[in-house]
């Protein structure tokens, strides 16, 4: 049963754009939001994370936007460049829980 | 300096063979886990060890046994090899903690023949 459902399972997007991945979660109870970025042949690396008692944080042209109420949470890339093509993985754990519950993955591949 | 290491990279056996992947991290973590991803991506947490102890035990076939002899080592051993067993795996590690970042190894992709 996965726990964190992820949207779109992939997209293209044109360089210079916007590419919009979303995330549902179920349990109320987890807190910590990673996002992870996986280029081919790859391990998963963090690229921004968030806490559910802050609406939105933004690392250069990445912006995590969480909506507690909703449960759900997305990443958004801004003026999206071919190097940002890779697999985004959303995340999310409990406290005090060793797990971290991965989203299904959404491939981004931005054209030049 | 490889922060998470797996070795080997590619691993290609029959079926039925037994084999072992194994993963060190010089960042003096304290937790550590395997992963699988399969063809989809998806990636499925199988194991984890926090300070050598078991603390995370998936619904993972008992053909699959890890071993951790410190807490800077976590190896995955694997009995009598089946084709569903394919996929990548990923080593990772963090400290303890909710909210730490988790390091991924580069990954050992096993194909069963």
């Amino acid at each position: 049963q996965q726990q964190v459902k992820q949207s779109p399972q992939s997209l293209i997007v044109q360089k210079g754009g916007i590419s919009i991945i979303n995330c549902a979660y179920e349990n109320t109870a987890f807190d910590y939001f990673p996002w992870y970025q996986q280029f081919p042949g790859k391990g998963p690396a963090l690229l921004i994370a968030i806490r559910p008692d802050v609406s939105e944080k933004k690392e250069g042209r990445f912006t995590i936007s969480f909506n507690k109420s909703a449960k759900q949470f997305s990443l958004h890339i801004m003026d999206s460049q071919p190097g940002d093509s890779a697999t985004y993985f959303c995340a999310a754990s409990l406290t005090n829980d060793y797990k971290l519950s991965f989203g299904a993955g959404t491939t981004v591949t931005v054209r030049a | 300096d490889t922060a998470v290491s797996q070795t080997p990279k590619y691993l290609v056996t029959q079926m039925g063979n037994d084999k072992s992947i194994k993963c060190e991290q010089n960042l003096g973590h304290d937790t550590m886990y395997w992963y699988k991803q399969d063809s989809k991506k998806f990636l499925k947490i199988m194991f984890s060890y926090n300070n050598k102890e078991l603390i995370i035990n998936e619904t993972v076939p008992n053909r699959f046994s890890p071993k951790s002899p410190d807490k800077a080592h976590l190896n995955l051993h694997i009995n009598s090899l089946e084709l569903g067993d394919s996929a990548v795996y990923f080593c990772a590690s963090k400290l303890q903690g909710w909210n730490t970042e988790a390091f991924f190894g580069q990954g050992t992709r096993l194909t069963v023949v």
